[in-house]
């Protein structure tokens, strides 16, 4: 059974700190991380994408990937008020899978 | 560049009713087509997925079933809605393989 766990949260933080949030995934042939933020009532839409160890930055969020520990976070910088979502991590296997897995997600509050 | 479109963006439909929502998407070709449903405070279900035309994958038996009459069309459908059924449903496309879904607006289903 492959899995990704996700602490549901919440997690509070208050205006311009950072944010941490965590994945981690079962299935070992994982190949490809995504992180999603899905507002209140609206879809998931793709933040960020990370395929190889290490970090990717994309403006105020980092990704984070170590797979010989099987687990991938994201880091949100200056976090905002806007910020407050939750975000989803979703992980997809090596080979033909046409499928990511998707975590349950973690509720982010951002406090003025 | 490339878009979702995914209607009606909410219904409120009795038991026994009949359900159809459709999705299209613009800008690509062969895209691969999805259908999540989002129970509240629940994480991603996958229903269906598409690689092509007429090709469905079933992810969990029940009572819904998904079409693909054109490459960029997506259509799922009921012919007896159960009150389980209620939730949030989500068309989304994903490049060939690579993991990454574009979601649309979803579509908010209740059943009385």
């Amino acid at each position: 059974q492959k899995e990704v766990e996700q602490n549901s949260g919440p997690l509070s933080v208050p205006e311009g700190a950072i944010a941490s949030l965590n994945c981690t995934y079962s299935d070992r042939v994982s190949q490809s991380f995504f992180w999603y933020r899905q507002y209140s009532g609206k879809s998931p839409e793709l933040i960020m994408s990370i395929y190889s160890n290490g970090d990717k930055e994309d403006g105020r969020f980092t990704a984070q990937l170590n797979k010989a520990s099987q687990y991938v976070s994201l880091l949100i910088r200056d976090s905002q008020p806007s910020d407050s979502a939750t975000y989803l991590c979703a992980v997809k296997r090596a080979g033909g899978s046409y499928i990511p897995t998707f975590g349950r997600g973690t509720s982010l509050i951002v406090h003025p | 560049s490339q878009t979702i479109h995914q209607w009606p963006a909410t219904l409120v439909q009795p038991v026994g009713s009949p359900l159809s929502l459709e999705c299209t998407v613009e800008g690509t070709s062969n895209p691969n087509l999805y259908w999540y449903r989002q129970a509240a405070g629940r994480g991603l279900q996958l229903l269906f997925y598409s690689v092509g035309i007429g090709q469905i994958s079933s992810e969990v038996p029940q009572n819904l079933s998904a079409s693909r009459p054109q490459d960029r069309q997506f259509i799922l459908s009921s012919k007896k809605l159960l009150l389980s059924d209620s939730g949030f449903y989500l068309c989304a496309w994903s490049p060939r393989n690579t993991g990454e879904l574009f979601f649309g607006e979803g579509s908010r289903l209740t059943v009385l």
